[in-house]
């Protein structure tokens, strides 16, 4: 079955960096395009950005462009977020979610999640 | 950037039908696709593309889309259905495509 499975979350002080992975498996990942979404603390969902299946297309939210870098290594099935200069705004869970293999428009599978927070 | 609108409430009794609006300017022109959060759960898709089903999603959740408002209607809705709902759009002419509303909280009483 198809799970998505993230890590690297944690505590990190404002100005700091991390790395977010999410380890897909149960479907050919190199064929779905893929995103991050977060959600702040009792709040809504945010989309941040998505990857093409090559790489090629990226697009980032403006709340974390030039600061947020999403990649991926089909060969490891993962997909991964550096996020830099980080703020205590992105104190939140960070999700990663599949767009389905005929539609890039929704998420059809979502990771549990991985909490940032972001405090001195 | 296109904007989607939601009530933040919804309170539905048991066995009664629970109605989610989702407001955005000529959302029938789009399609909307809708999201069940429980608790400290991920999000689960229970409608796209207006009116469709995943696989395992009961019957009971139905979804309808016209002029500027959408609508997820839960019919005969159990303990289970509380949660939070989000609507969510493409946002064709944007390169911050993916839009989610401001999500709904469905307190069944």
């Amino acid at each position: 079955q198809v799970q998505l499975v993230e890590s690297g979350g944690g505590l990190v002080k404002p100005g700091g960096s991390l790395r977010l992975s999410c380890a897909a498996s149960g479907f050919t990942f190199s064929d779905y395009y893929m995103s991050w979404i977060r959600q702040a603390p009792g709040k809504g969902l945010e989309w941040i950005s998505y990857i093409s299946v090559s790489g090629s297309t990226i697009y980032y939210a403006d709340s974390v462009k030039g600061r947020f870098t999403i990649s991926r290594d089909n060969a490891k099935n993962s997909l991964y977020v550096q996020m830099n200069t980080l703020r205590a705004e992105d104190t939140a869970i960070y999700y990663c979610a599949r767009a389905p293999l005929n539609s890039l428009y929704y998420f059809d599978y979502w990771g549990q999640g991985t909490l940032v927070t972001v405090s001195s | 950037s296109y904007v989607l609108t939601q009530p933040p409430s919804v309170s539905v009794a048991p066995g009664q039908t629970a109605r989610i609006t989702c407001g955005g300017n000529n959302i029938g022109s789009e399609s909307v696709h809708w999201y069940q959060q429980k608790p400290g759960q991920a999000p689960v898709l229970v409608v796209y593309d207006d009116s469709d089903r995943p696989s395992g999603i009961p019957e009971r959740f139905s979804g309808s889309n016209s002029g500027n408002t959408a609508t997820l209607t839960i019919s005969r809705v159990e303990a289970g259905d509380e949660a939070d709902y989000y609507c969510q759009v493409w946002d064709s002419s944007s390169d911050h495509p993916y839009v989610f509303g401001t999500g709904t909280k469905v307190t069944v009483l």
